[in-house]
């Protein structure tokens, strides 16, 4: 199975700040990996989709780069509603893995 | 606009089964698949296997093989995820999610079915 690796696990951060989160797979995946928020109680959310590609609707201040084993998702500029957690997918093999996921929290 | 309706909350004891469904709308249900995903409380998301709604074709992961059974109806546009011989860690919310293929990436969740397994 290919294992997913998120950093930092959680981070403090302001209205207002740029944030990125990176995710590692274990073997190379090419562009095959998504982001989720998710907030508490809720399902989550999707938010990108080939590694860079923005679900319907998501707003353009969520961006995702990368290929390969090495991935990011970045916040351009933090709201209150962005606040959640956040997990990368690979589906590039079965059985699809998550990474552990990266809490966003308001400093 | 796309909606994937869960089924209600279960309890279920030990070695029992539960069978959760997904109901769509607004779209064509056969053009896409579903995968399901589960989340422990309090913890990270697990990919449970998958189905074309278009042929009923399914893959599995390893560690639900054999207890796991996920069924489509496009009569009712409904998908069905049945897992057998619950243990008390099956317990999850368990979700649907519409599924793009070939590459079968996600796009709309379902809100979630939570399974409590007692013993």
């Amino acid at each position: 199975d290919i294992q997913m690796t998120q950093s930092p696990s959680s981070l403090s951060a302001s209205v207002g700040d740029r944030v990125t989160i990176t995710c590692r797979a274990s073997q190379g995946i090419s562009n095959y990996l998504a982001w989720f928020q998710q907030k508490p109680g809720k399902a989550p959310k999707s938010l990108i989709y080939g590694a860079s590609s923005l679900q319907s609707g998501v707003p353009t201040k969520f961006s995702g780069s990368g290929s390969g084993t090495e991935f990011t998702l970045t916040i351009s500029s933090l709201h209150p509603e962005d606040f959640a957690t956040y997990y990368c997918q690979q589906y590039f093999s079965d059985p699809q893995t998550f990474g552990p996921g990266t809490v966003v929290e308001i400093k | 606009q796309v909606q994937l309706v869960q089924s209600g909350a279960e309890v279920e004891k030990s070695g029992a089964s539960v069978k959760v469904s997904c109901k769509a709308s607004g779209y064509s249900f056969t053009t896409y698949g579903i995968s399901w995903v589960r989340q422990a409380p309090g913890q990270g998301l697990e990919w449970v296997g998958w189905i074309s709604a278009y042929n009923g074709d399914a893959n599995y992961a390893q560690k639900f093989q054999g207890r796991v059974t996920m069924t489509t109806d496009t009569s009712t546009n409904t998908a069905y995820l049945e897992l057998r011989s619950l243990r008390s860690e099956d317990t999850a919310v368990y979700y649907c999610a519409r599924t793009r293929w070939p590459r079968r990436y996600f796009d709309y969740w379902g809100q979630g079915t939570l399974v409590t397994v007692s013993s």
